[in-house]
């Protein structure tokens, strides 16, 4: 089975410092890990993934992550927060075996808030 | 390429009624997801499907639930007389093989379910 904390629900920065979302993940087997990002009514937007390649993951809007085995995390940090970037964030794991390729498993979602 | 498209967007329905939701995958995707985010939760699985079978409904209510992705036309989630509960919002997401490593999933933006 697989599971996905994040350990904050709510997180506010100030614009133009640090962003970091935290999330801890359970598996079974070697895990996918993704970041996806929603906005007020809208779907889901992929941030970034790691597939067992680096463990430093870039994605877009200069976002990244890093996974951290041996303390089953896979936080997502920025080094500068823009107003834009307010929104829900959602760490997922996806299922590893079995016929369900796909099956993603979703965190509770972190609500980013930026203040000018 | 057009995205993950779902329709309608916004959905009203009295208890008793019935919803359909409606998902055109992506272009060459022949694999469809349905997840369902409540209230301040985050987003469940609901179904797996490829063209003409459900792989994987092990997140489908046993009750009234039913998903179908036909050889021709979109995938149809339907929901028989719906209940106050039954509100949330409804994920369609596409990928273009079984999601092995490294392969994404798409969202579309979502059908908003209102039961009145």
């Amino acid at each position: 089975a697989q599971s996905v904390t994040q350990l904050d629900s709510h997180v506010s920065v100030s614009e133009g410092t640090p962003v970091l979302l935290r999330c801890n993940y359970s598996s079974s087997y070697s895990p996918s890990l993704f970041w996806y990002v929603q906005h007020p009514n809208k779907g889901l937007q992929l941030l970034l993934k790691y597939t067992s390649a680096a463990t430093l993951v870039k994605g877009i809007n200069g976002f990244e992550a890093e996974f951290k085995k041996s303390e089953t995390s896979f936080h997502l940090t920025k080094p500068s927060a823009h107003m834009s970037d307010a929104a829900e964030y959602f760490c997922v794991v996806r299922t590893a075996g079995g016929t369900s390729y796909g099956k993603l498993t979703f965190g509770q979602g972190t609500i980013l808030t930026v203040h000018p | 390429n057009a995205g993950v498209m779902q329709n309608p967007r916004h959905l009203v329905r009295r208890r008793g009624q019935e919803a359909r939701l409606r998902c055109s995958p992506m272009k060459g995707h022949s694999h469809v997801y349905w997840y369902r985010q409540l209230p301040e939760e985050g987003l469940k699985f609901m179904v797996y499907l490829q063209k003409e079978n459900i792989i994987d409904e092990s997140g489908m209510p046993k009750e009234r639930f039913s998903a179908e992705f036909p050889k021709e036309g979109p995938s149809i989630l339907r929901i028989q007389q719906v209940v106050r509960g039954d509100s949330a919002a409804y994920f369609c997401a596409s990928s273009p093989l079984p999601a092995v490593d490294g392969n994404t999933i798409y969202f579309g933006e979502g059908s908003w379910l209102t039961v009145v």
